[in-house]
This record gives C-alpha cells, sequence and structure tokens, in this order.
C-alpha cells in the first residue's frame, strides 16, 4: 500500500535561515514524489516533482528536494527562508508507469510552515 | 490554479440538501479527482476518473456522487447522505501523473 508520512505539523524557521520540511514514502515499486504548496484558501501549487534521474531536484521558488531510496525520504529544502513561504506544504507519492495518468496520489498530512521575520 | 475552475468559491446550504460543485478542466487532462480537505488531515480523495463515462470510489466516497459525462467537466454532488459535509473540496486534473489543482470551495452546511 502507498503511504505518505510528514512527521512535523509545524515548522518555524527565522528569515535567512535554512529550511527542511520532512517527508517519508512507502510505496509498491519505483517512487513518483511530489511536493505542493497550498496557501490560505487556495488550491495547492506544484512545487516539484522526482519521477528518476539525479537524487536532487530543483524546483520552483527556490525549493529543492532530495530523494533518499534506502532511507524512503524526500524532504523539502530551501537555503535561506523568506516570510513569503509561509504555507501549508504537502508530500505526495504514487506508483506508475512513466507517462501514464494512471496511479492516483496519496498525500501527507501536511506541514505548517512559518517564516518569522 | 491553471485551467482549473471551481465554483463557487464559497457555497452555503442547509442540512438535508443536496449540493453540486462544479469543476472544469481547459487542459484537455483524462483524468480528473475530487478531494475532501480538512484542518490537520490533509487531502482525502473522494472520486476520481480516468476516462469520460467511468469513474472510482476513493478513500471516503460515502455520501458523494458524480459523473463524468464530458472530459472538460467532472461534478461532484454532495448528497444529504454525507454526515459532515463541511470542507474545502479541491478538484484536478492530471497528465502524466502530475496533478493540477482548482481554487477550491468551501462548502458550509448548517
Amino acid at each position: 500500500a502507498q503511504s505518505v508520512a510528514q512527521p512535523e505539523d509545524q515548522v518555524n524557521v527565522a528569515e535567512g535561515n535554512p529550511l527542511t520540511v520532512k517527508c517519508t514514502y512507502s510505496v509498491s515499486g519505483n517512487p513518483y514524489l511530489f511536493w505542493y504548496v497550498q496557501y490560505p484558501n487556495r488550491g495547492l501549487q506544484f512545487l516539484l516533482k522526482y519521477i528518476t534521474g539525479d537524487n536532487l531536484v530543483k524546483g520552483s521558488y527556490g525549493f529543492e528536494a532530495e530523494f533518499n531510496k534506502s532511507q524512503t525520504s524526500f524532504h523539502l529544502k530551501k537555503p535561506s527562508a523568506l516570510v513569503s513561504d509561509s504555507a501549508l506544504y504537502f508530500c505526495a507519492v504514487r506508483a506508475g508507469h512513466r507517462g501514464s495518468t494512471l496511479g492516483r496520489l496519496y498525500f501527507g498530512r501536511g506541514t505548517q510552515l512559518t517564516v518569522w521575520p | 490554479d491553471g485551467g482549473i475552475t471551481q465554483s463557487p468559491k464559497y457555497l452555503f446550504r442547509k442540512e438535508g440538501q443536496n449540493v453540486t460543485l462544479s469543476c472544469e478542466q481547459n487542459l484537455n487532462h483524462d483524468a480528473m479527482y475530487w478531494y475532501r480537505q480538512d484542518p490537520g488531515q490533509g487531502l482525502r480523495l473522494i472520486y476520481y476518473s480516468q476516462i469520460v463515462n467511468d469513474f472510482q470510489k476513493g478513500d471516503i466516497a460515502e455520501g458523494y456522487s458524480v459523473s463524468r459525462e464530458k472530459k472538460e467537466s467532472f461534478p461532484l454532488t454532495v448528497t444529504s447522505a454525507q454526515k459532515n459535509p463541511t470542507a474545502f473540496y479541491l478538484c484536478a486534473s492530471a497528465k502524466s501523473g502530475e496533478q493540477y489543482f482548482g481554487p477550491g470551495t468551501r462548502l458550509t452546511v448548517t
């Protein structure tokens, strides 16, 4: 069965400091991993994805994530946090054939990131 | 929020009434999804559809119904059988597994 765990409900970090939002997953076969961000009363916005290739994936707004197969993790990182990064972050996983829409996404419960000035 | 629209943004209904939430996409995506979001519970899948005239139940389908008569449209009906319908509802469409989300509809039932 597919599942995602985001062990921290909240992450607080000072502006300018590096941030990490943690995600671990369980999936049958090769994982396709995603990070999304949600601002209040809005839909989810895509940040980045890992399908195959380089374990370090770069995405929107300066975010990156590192795929670690042995630890089944896909932590989201940013070298220098901004106040505007404050939002709800979701990790998601799916298994399926590359290029196919088959295979639903399984989401974590979300991590609320707060960046204080 | 891309080419996916959900209307209305806020919806109020009395208990016992059915209500239909609209979701339209112009991205030519085959797959569409409905999620329910409650505080602290993340996103839970209600229904999804891979192609026109076909759909599958997700994890919390009880009290909900859908139709997929057109590729562009995937309306969700919240029936009176849904015990706790007040929530934020998100629609998504997908291509190559990557999902694109609409802006959401906040439904309040009193």
